[in-house]
């Protein structure tokens, strides 16, 4: 299994640019998630879908920030337009929920993506 | 208050030492309980995972989980140079709702040979 696959690794823009960021799912997995990570504040959680449908987006930090999971195997968070306040590590994990008796919530990240807006 | 606290450190210890890393929490609902291990440039990858109370063991790393005291714990024993990374802890409730795990601040280790 290749696992969570990112796109770009990196990415340099300057302000006011659109920025797309692209995740490749693990086959199979019913949720995805896209996170935000910096020095100063963590790991975030900005959106999360379960079957493509978008399920919880209070992290969104505002109207600049979306996120689209057109099907399975593919997912976009955009950002339009970019401010250098957004430079940080974006990472895009997903899970398979289990049904079992005891549930797991295990995520698998990918790589990320690096994001300098200057 | 957040509702996962975690020290970010950096904490600093010689090869061989035990380590204790740490997180309290407020939510009482949780029920998962995970460690994952973050190095440079990478993605967080998961270390341990528990449910419910009580402790699990893993060749050098042992997860504790006091619920009563909302408090987890990660030992790390005879640490190695290539234990130095970010260990960030998270925890969830029971499925059934949602995947959503609420992930600590991190703690940056370093083991120096």
């Amino acid at each position: 299994d290749a696992g969570v696959i990112q796109s770009p690794r990196h990415e340099v823009t300057e302000m006011g640019q659109e920025v797309t960021l692209r995740c490749k799912p693990i086959s199979g997995h019913d949720y995805l998630f896209w996170y935000r990570q910096t020095m100063m504040r963590g790991l975030e959680l900005l959106i999360y879908f379960n079957n493509n449908v978008p399920i919880d987006d209070s992290g969104m930090p505002e109207d600049r920030f979306s996120a689209k999971m057109p099907n399975a195997s593919f997912s976009t968070l955009k950002i339009q337009p970019s401010e250098p306040r957004d430079s940080a590590v974006y990472f895009c994990a997903s899970s398979l929920r289990d049904r079992g008796r005891i549930a797991k919530n295990i995520q698998y990240f990918g790589a990320g993506t690096r994001l300098s807006v200057l | 208050q957040k509702e996962v606290e975690q020290d970010p450190g950096p904490l600093s210890v010689p090869e061989g030492a035990i380590v204790s890393l740490n997180c309290t929490y407020s939510n009482s609902a949780f029920q998962y309980f995970m460690w994952y291990r973050q190095y440079s440039r990478k993605g967080p990858e998961l270390l341990m995972y528990t449910y419910s109370s009580g402790n699990k063991e893993d060749g050098r790393f042992t997860a504790q989980v006091d619920k009563s005291s909302k408090y987890i714990s990660l030992f790390i024993r005879d640490s190695q140079p290539s234990d130095s990374a970010t260990y960030l802890c998270a925890m969830s409730r029971p499925s059934g709702n949602t995947g959503k795990l609420i992930f600590g601040q991190g703690t940056t280790l370093q083991v120096k040979p």
